[in-house]
């Protein structure tokens, strides 16, 4: 089954928010293959975080990923009013040898 | 600059099969670890993971989907062909392929998208 995120989640300029992704031992509990990914409306999916806490090149590093058990948490500081958009989480998962994705988080910049 | 970009049908009929090809450049699928994926979205909903074929030919495969769906690859053309099977009108999704460079891990380059709808 999908992982789970918040459906939604608001905040202000500047302020930090945090999108929870809850897994199982079968996937983030066991594994450091956690990926977080950024929409915006019309667009492909952004990798923004791999590897539970690794930014690519040319994200900010207001994005910033972690783990505890079976949820992995991304944390975006400063909020701007570009971050508005879907927030998607991804882990490898053992039950089949493929990834799973959360459900996605909507993000509101108020 | 790695770019991908799919292509295909946009309408096609339940019960019909689905052939959408991914058209790569700015690397090789002969280059060791690398893997190309497919993912979809079915219009307002979340992503779902399809397929992924690497570098040497190794499939992996949605476990609800591994009954209809074939992903292969042609190097001298860097492209890389899914078909899926037996289509319903839940299969209607934005069909993306996306790069991986190694493993069943993340994808960190993506194709725009092809939206695929079933009736």
């Amino acid at each position: 089954s999908a992982l789970t995120q918040p459906a939604s989640l608001s905040g202000s300029l500047g302020q930090s928010i945090t999108i929870s992704c809850t897994g199982t031992g079968g996937d983030i509990g066991n594994y450091h293959f956690v990926s977080w990914y950024q929409q915006h409306p019309g667009q492909a999916p952004r990798l923004i975080i791999f590897g539970v806490t690794t930014r690519p090149s040319g994200v900010s590093s207001r994005f910033s990923g972690s783990k505890s058990g079976d949820t992995a948490s991304l944390t975006i500081s400063g909020l701007q009013a570009d971050d508005e958009g879907l927030y998607f989480c991804s882990s490898y998962t053992d039950s089949g040898d493929f990834l799973l994705f959360g459900g996605g988080t909507r993000v509101t910049v108020l | 600059q790695i770019t991908l970009k799919e292509s295909g049908p946009t309408e096609v009929k339940p019960t019909q099969t689905l052939t959408l090809t991914c058209t790569f450049s700015g690397f090789s699928l002969v280059s060791s670890g690398v893997g190309v994926g497919w993912v979809r979205q079915p219009p307002g909903r979340a992503l779902e993971w399809l397929a992924l074929i690497f570098w040497d030919g190794v499939q992996r495969y949605s476990p609800s989907l591994k009954n209809r769906i074939t992903v292969t690859k042609d190097t001298s053309k860097n492209q890389v062909v899914l078909t899926l099977a037996n289509l319903d009108p839940a299969d209607t999704a934005t069909y993306y392929c996306a790069h991986t460079p190694g493993g069943v891990t993340f994808f960190d380059f993506w194709g725009q998208g092809a939206l695929v709808k079933v009736s």
